[in-house]
């Protein structure tokens, strides 16, 4: 059974700096690409970050760009987001989310598993 | 950025009644190996996504079959033939042909 299991969300002042983690089991981890997918308060969803399955190529939402840094460890079956100079619009539950493909940034993308979420929250 | 629509918003619908839900493309979904990459997913209250169709019509492993995918090109079509209480939440399309994939703004599903 495919699972995502995500953790490190939490309260944090602005400016400040937190770091995600996404822990997989179930399935090759290295084979797959992956997400982070973030819901703000009562809103939709907005893709974040992806990164490839051998972790050469990473993507990220303008959002985001040059504030968080995406990155795994195959040998721990682990995905990580480090997020930097936090704004309160960053508030959100994180989810991370398995591709069914290694490959990533041409499309041809589907999200076939999701974790449960870890809530980051910034305020000061 | 690929721009999702989906509509209505807000969808009030008796128990064993069908539901509709459309999702627009802002450019077509074909990808160049001939696939389209249009995605459902389903949020019930309080739960992360779940994938139910994949590729248009591909319903995923242990979803119900009264949930079915259809359309082409810009124009896409979540059709619910007959509702049951566990299918209250938040229905979402998402695009993954064009680079960043896109989400529809959602769909609420709610029992009348």
């Amino acid at each position: 059974e495919v699972q995502l299991l995500e953790s490190g969300g939490g309260l944090v002042q602005p400016g400040g700096s937190l770091r995600l983690s996404c822990a997989a089991s179930g399935f090759t981890f290295s084979s797959y690409a992956m997400s982070w997918v973030r819901q703000a308060p009562g809103k939709g969803l907005e893709w974040v970050s992806g990164i490839s399955a051998s972790g050469d190529s990473t993507y990220y939402a303008d959002s985001v760009k040059g504030r968080f840094t995406i990155s795994r460890d195959n040998s721990k079956n682990t995905l990580y987001l480090q997020m930097n100079s936090l704004r309160a619009e960053d508030t959100a539950v994180y989810y991370c989310a398995k591709d069914s493909e290694s490959f990533i940034g041409v499309g041809a993308i589907t999200f076939d598993y999701w974790g449960q979420g870890t809530l980051v929250t910034v305020s000061s | 950025d690929v721009v999702m629509t989906q509509s209505p918003l807000s969808l009030p619908v008796s128990l064993g009644q069908p539901a509709s839900i459309s999702c627009r493309s802002s450019q077509s979904l074909v990808y160049s190996d001939g696939n389209t990459y249009l995605n459902w997913f389903q949020q019930r209250p309080g739960q992360s996504p779940r994938r139910l169709i994949y590729k248009v019509s591909n319903r995923d492993s242990g979803v119900p079959d009264r949930f079915s995918g259809s359309g082409s090109g810009t124009d896409f079509t979540l059709k619910i033939s007959r509702v049951e209480a566990e299918d209250v939440g938040v229905y979402y399309c998402m695009q993954g042909t064009h680079w960043p994939p896109t989400f529809g703004q959602g769909t609420k599903v709610e029992i009348k």
